[in-house]
């Protein structure tokens, strides 16, 4: 079974700021991998960014980057240059060979003009 | 567009009416995803289906069913419908089973009054 926990339920950034979403989670499996996905009002689910758990290099994708702390199950999302349409929902999410993924209740970001 | 397409947009049924839901997986993918967003719940793994058979299930209803057809578009069939079953029901597809990559569609908002 798997937990994922976004202790965070509101952010807030300014634009051209720089901000950090948290999650933890918790899982049995040792082959398993990460997600950040992103959720604007339009209600469509965007794959922002992955991290495999084998991969000790934090992966980055354009102005977001991931912190992955394995030993404390951490999985924080940074976004740099925040923009406008960076304003959403955020979902963590974790998978492993079961096939689904489990999702934490999501950070509602905020970009502030 | 990610690709994945669903059918329809909105829906509002009355309770205990009975409603089929449809997803049509990004071309070359074989494998299926359901998952259930409610404002309680969150986001919710129904059930998968990879190349016409299923392969997974979640928290899926006993009163919901699915099944994927071979040129693998899939339907869930949610019956007896209660005030508690609206929610947003996406479909997401994945070339291979693992869900490594998934490709979420735009969700169907299913409002039962």
């Amino acid at each position: 079974a798997q937990t994922v926990t976004q202790s965070q339920p509101e952010m807030s950034v300014q634009e051209a700021e720089t901000v950090t979403l948290s999650c933890t989670y918790d899982t049995s499996e040792s082959d398993y991998y990460l997600f950040w996905y992103k959720q604007p009002p339009s209600r469509q689910m965007i794959l922002v960014i992955r991290q495999e758990a084998y991969k000790q290099q934090n992966a980055t994708e354009n102005r977001f980057s991931v912190n992955f702390q394995k030993a404390a199950k951490s999985f924080s999302l940074k976004i740099s240059d925040s923009q406008l349409g960076d304003a959403a929902m955020y979902f963590c999410a974790c998978g492993g060979s079961n096939y689904k993924l489990t999702f934490g209740k999501g950070t509602l970001l905020t970009v502030n003009p | 567009d990610s690709g994945v397409t669903q059918t329809p947009k909105h829906l509002i049924t009355a309770t205990g009416q009975r409603v089929t839901l449809r997803c049509s997986p990004r071309s070359g993918d074989l494998s299926v995803y359901w998952y259930q967003q409610s404002l309680d719940q969150g986001l919710q793994f129904l059930i998968q289906y990879y190349n016409g058979e299923e392969r997974a299930k979640g928290n899926i209803l006993e009163r919901f069913s699915a099944q994927q057809f071979p040129d693998l578009h899939s339907e869930l069939n949610l019956s007896s419908l209660e005030l508690g079953d609206s929610a947003l029901y996406f479909c997401a597809s994945t070339l291979t089973p693992e869900g490594r990559r998934m490709t979420f569609g735009s969700g169907t908002r299913l409002t039962v009054v």
